[in-house]
């Protein structure tokens, strides 16, 4: 079945301790993301990546960073988190046919 | 920079009604607009994708347009049902270099039995 996987699906963590997000497809899609999204202020863009060492940052990239060492896998990084970042965390990729965006089932992240 | 507003930010409706969500968006340069579905905690489920040369996409009960000179997308639900019942995001792809998706915040829709 094709699909966006990412793992965990729920953290609870504290102030400062590292944490990494994982996010994986089975479409061989070239093109991953990763967006945030909050009441109020919808989804917004954390980073993408065009391919196989090639990301960049969105509009939010402030406090995470990403690595895109294999194609299928694009993991998010918080190094440092704070109780800002709390929030519900996803990861797409998209076809490069029609430019379809695929969404993975979510990670909800409290940091307290 | 592209944005993407949606009205009304929430809709009630009896079930059996047919309905139309509202997309705009400022940028006329996109190379696709899709159509999410997202129930309450969960992911986004692609519902349409609309090419920006085309005027129309349909499944199901689901019908989506797209005017790109207006800047405006309608997504018509027919004979909604209460399972219809989500959050339904726009999304727009603007292309020459951004490689992003805007997203607009949402209608919540609730189908009323």
């Amino acid at each position: 079945e094709a699909q966006v996987t990412q793992n965990p699906r729920y953290l609870i963590t504290v102030t400062g301790k590292k944490l990494t997000v994982t996010c994986s497809q089975n479409m061989n899609h070239e093109y991953m993301s990763w967006y945030r999204q909050d009441p109020g202020l919808g989804l917004r863009q954390i980073y993408y990546s065009m391919n196989v060492e090639v990301t960049d940052k969105g509009d939010v990239p402030e406090g995470y960073k990403v690595s895109r060492k294999e194609k299928r896998n694009f993991p998010l990084i918080l190094e440092s988190p704070s109780p800002n970042q709390t929030s519900l965390y996803f990861c797409a990729s998209r076809t490069g046919a029609t430019n379809e965006q695929f969404f993975g089932p979510g990670t909800r992240l409290t940091v307290l | 920079k592209q944005e993407v507003t949606q009205i009304p930010a929430a809709l009630s409706v009896p079930e059996g009604e047919n309905l139309v969500l509202n997309c705009s968006f400022t940028d006329s340069a996109i190379y696709n607009l899709q159509w999410f579905r997202q129930d309450p905690g969960k992911g986004l489920t692609s519902l349409l994708l609309i090419q920006s040369s085309q005027r129309e996409q349909t499944s199901g009960r689901l019908n989506a347009s797209l005017d790109k000179s207006s800047g405006r997308s309608t997504l018509y639900i027919a004979a909604s049902q209460p399972g219809d019942s989500a959050t339904y995001l726009c999304a727009v792809y603007s292309g020459a270099g951004s490689y992003q998706l805007t997203f607009g915040k949402g209608t919540k829709l609730s189908v009323i039995p």
